[in-house]
């Protein structure tokens, strides 16, 4: 199985600031790489599918990039509502997995 | 809208079967692929099953392989799990999710727990 492996697993900021989080595989996924944003006792939400494309709806200060094994998630100036835990998966087959999430705590 | 409602969670004894169901509307749902995720409550999620369109290809995470068994029925626009010989390390909430690699829709989860 494809291992997916996020950094940090916990992360304090403030709002404005700019975050990144990682996402490595264990082996080669090409773009198949997808974000996706859980607050407590929700469902998560997908926010990027196949590395960067940035779904509806989503704000425009989420990006996403990368290719091969190495991903990241850059928030541009955070906000108040994006205090959550956020996720990456791998399709590129399955057992599709996913990463251990970074918890993104207010500082 | 899409709207996708996971049921038939609960306690269930080690060695013991559960048939969860999710219902959906909002879309065609005889278009969509469809699966099931899991999470231990405060755990990572864990994708658990996906299936077809038409329900003729389906595929498993090793753990529930032999298990576990996803299914659908179009006409129904329902999707199902069917768990047995439960575990107690299955505890998690369910969620059904939409599509073929990205999960772009998610139900709001139900909850399994295996205890005696």
């Amino acid at each position: 199985d494809i291992q997916m492996t996020q950094s940090p697993s916990s992360l304090s900021a403030s709002v404005g600031d700019k975050v990144t989080i990682t996402c490595r595989a264990s082996q080669t996924i090409g773009k198949y790489l997808n974000w996706y944003q859980q607050k407590a006792g929700k469902a998560p939400k997908l926010l990027i599918s196949v590395a960067s494309n940035l779904q509806s709806g989503v704000p425009s200060r989420f990006s996403g990039s990368g290719s091969g094994t190495d991903f990241t998630l850059t928030i541009s100036s955070l906000q108040p509502e994006d205090f959550a835990t956020y996720c990456c998966q791998q399709s590129y087959t399955t057992p599709y997995t996913f990463g251990q999430g970074t918890r993104l705590e207010i500082k | 809208e899409v709207q996708l409602v996971e049921s038939g969670g609960g306690l269930v004894q080690p060695g013991g079967s559960l048939r969860l169901s999710c219902a959906a509307s909002g879309f065609i749902f005889s278009t969509y692929w469809m699966h099931w995720v899991r999470q231990v409550p405060g755990k990572g999620l864990v994708w658990v099953s996906r299936i077809s369109s038409d329900g003729s290809g389906t595929s498993y995470a090793d753990s529930v392989k032999g298990r576990f068994t996803i299914s659908r029925d179009n006409a129904k626009n329902t999707l199902y799990l069917q768990m047995n010989s439960l575990r107690p390390e299955d505890t998690a909430v369910y969620y059904c999710a939409t599509g073929v690699g990205s999960l772009g829709d998610w139900g709001q989860g139900t909850l399994v727990t295996v205890s005696s």
